[in-house]
């Protein structure tokens, strides 16, 4: 099985833009997670995705926001961004069922710089 | 809310030796899964372990091993016959079943040295 796509892998705004990534989760996974991953507060939880619907949501300012389809891909948007915002962008998939099997595999990333 | 300490920010280890990496964690819940991820220079977070809490038996994978002490809310990975590809960064990872979000450790820089 393919795994987990994230694309684009290298990203340079500036402060006040918006952006938006994507996430396609490895085939028949329904549940799609982001992360940011930050020198500073390390690795941290911003959302989940289940059939297309928010399930679990970190503690991040509404500027983040994100969506899933029905094939399951999903996307993370930041608006307004600011130079904190810079930041490695984890996408990780899993079954989604939560039927005592839940593994989270991961992409390979999105970097973001805010300049 | 759980959280996940790694006490050790990096370790190093000679080659085709034993290193043990630290992990606990604080939680109310009796059930839950804890991970062992690995995030090498290239930035891929991979997954190198699970352990179930409701399972007595240490989980174990390859030269990958955990000692799980549930009642110390310990969780630390062995990794025996050390190779220059386990150079990375180790995170302590928990989940509670009923929530698909993963709370992480401050992670361990690992080197493995010639």
């Amino acid at each position: 099985k393919a795994g987990v796509t994230q694309t684009p892998r290298y990203l340079i705004k500036t402060r006040g833009q918006q952006v938006t990534l994507s996430c396609s989760p490895i085939s028949g996974h329904r549940s799609v997670s982001w992360y940011q991953q930050t020198p500073g507060q390390g690795l941290q939880f911003l959302f989940e995705y289940f059939s297309e619907t928010q399930r679990n949501k970190g503690n991040f300012p509404g500027r983040f926001s994100g969506r899933q389809f029905s094939n399951s891909r999903s996307e993370m948007n930041v608006s307004t961004l600011e130079l904190g915002d810079s930041a490695l962008y984890l996408c990780a998939s899993s079954l989604g069922n939560l039927q005592g099997q839940e593994t989270q595999y991961f992409g390979p990333g999105t970097r973001l710089l805010v300049l | 809310a759980q959280t996940v300490t790694q006490s050790q920010p990096e370790m190093s280890v000679q080659e085709a030796e034993t290193v043990t990496l630290s992990c606990t964690y604080d939680t109310s819940e009796s059930n839950y899964y804890l991970f062992w991820y690995k995030q090498p220079p290239s930035r891929q977070m991979i997954l190198v372990i699970r352990q179930e809490a409701y399972k007595q038996q240490n989980a174990t994978e390859n030269r990958f091993s955990v000692n799980f002490q549930k009642a110390a809310k310990s969780f630390s990975l062995k990794i025996s016959d050390s190779q220059l590809g386990d150079t990375a960064m180790y995170f302590c990872a928990f989940m509670i079943p009923a929530g698909n979000m993963l709370t992480f450790g401050g992670g361990t820089r690992l080197m493995v040295k010639p």
